[in-house]
């Protein structure tokens, strides 16, 4: 079993659609971060949570540490938010801040 | 282009060659971590460095994977005897303090055949 899973591993909406995609963990974290990979590899860091909720632009990212879970959400979807969406956490206790991946969520948004 | 760098993009090599890969940080971040993903998975941790000090190996790197900063800036992560199971993204991140993000840079992809 994963230590970080995401759900769902695929997604496809219609452009304008609201987007939600899920993200778990087993253990305590001391930071969670959500992150774009476009095709090609490059990822970008888009969140870096460790309590509550984060706004920026059309992205929303929010964190309930009590039940260790974390939602991404996107307003009004356009075609160039398609790209794989990433979970990955930093546990606490750990001697170095490395970051544990969840398997990512394909997401292809459509005009 | 979020300031870190790798070298080369793509490396296409045949098994049993030796590969060696760079990542140059952004120049105040004194923190480096080296990860390998393959298709269709997140990105799996290789090793941590802090300055110059190789911190943090993981069990995933085997005798045959070595990595360095001998300055405390740039990095090298060297693969001998390349096995068609090494084919993958090696990406390189860098982070300033422990607190804040963790910067990508574009990755290496390596085929191995």
């Amino acid at each position: 079993k994963n230590e970080v899973e995401q759900s769902p591993q695929n997604l496809t909406a219609q452009e304008g659609e609201f987007i939600t995609i899920n993200c778990s963990y087993s253990v305590g974290i001391s930071a969670l971060h959500w992150l774009q990979q476009h095709p090609g590899g490059g990822i970008v860091s888009l969140f870096m949570l460790s309590s509550g909720k984060k706004k920026h632009g059309r992205l929303i990212a929010t964190i309930n540490i009590q039940e260790k879970h974390s939602s991404l959400h996107i307003t009004a979807s356009h075609p160039r938010d398609s790209a794989v969406y990433i979970c990955a956490v930093r546990f606490n206790g750990g001697a170095t801040n490395k970051l544990i991946f969840g398997t990512g969520t394909l997401l292809a948004v459509q005009p | 282009d979020t300031g870190v760098s790798q070298n080369p993009r793509h490396k296409i090599t045949k098994r049993g060659q030796n590969v060696t890969f760079r990542c140059d940080p952004i120049s105040e971040h004194n923190r480096l971590y080296w990860y390998r993903q393959t298709l269709g998975q997140g990105p799996e941790f290789l090793t941590y460095f802090q300055n110059e000090a190789q911190l943090e190996k993981s069990r995933l790197l085997s005798d045959r994977f070595s990595a360095e900063r001998p300055k405390g800036s740039f990095s090298t992560l060297e693969i001998q005897r390349t096995e068609q199971g090494d084919s993958a993204m090696y990406l390189c991140a860098t982070q300033e303090r422990a607190e804040d993000t963790q910067y990508f840079g574009p990755g290496t992809r390596l085929t191995v055949l």
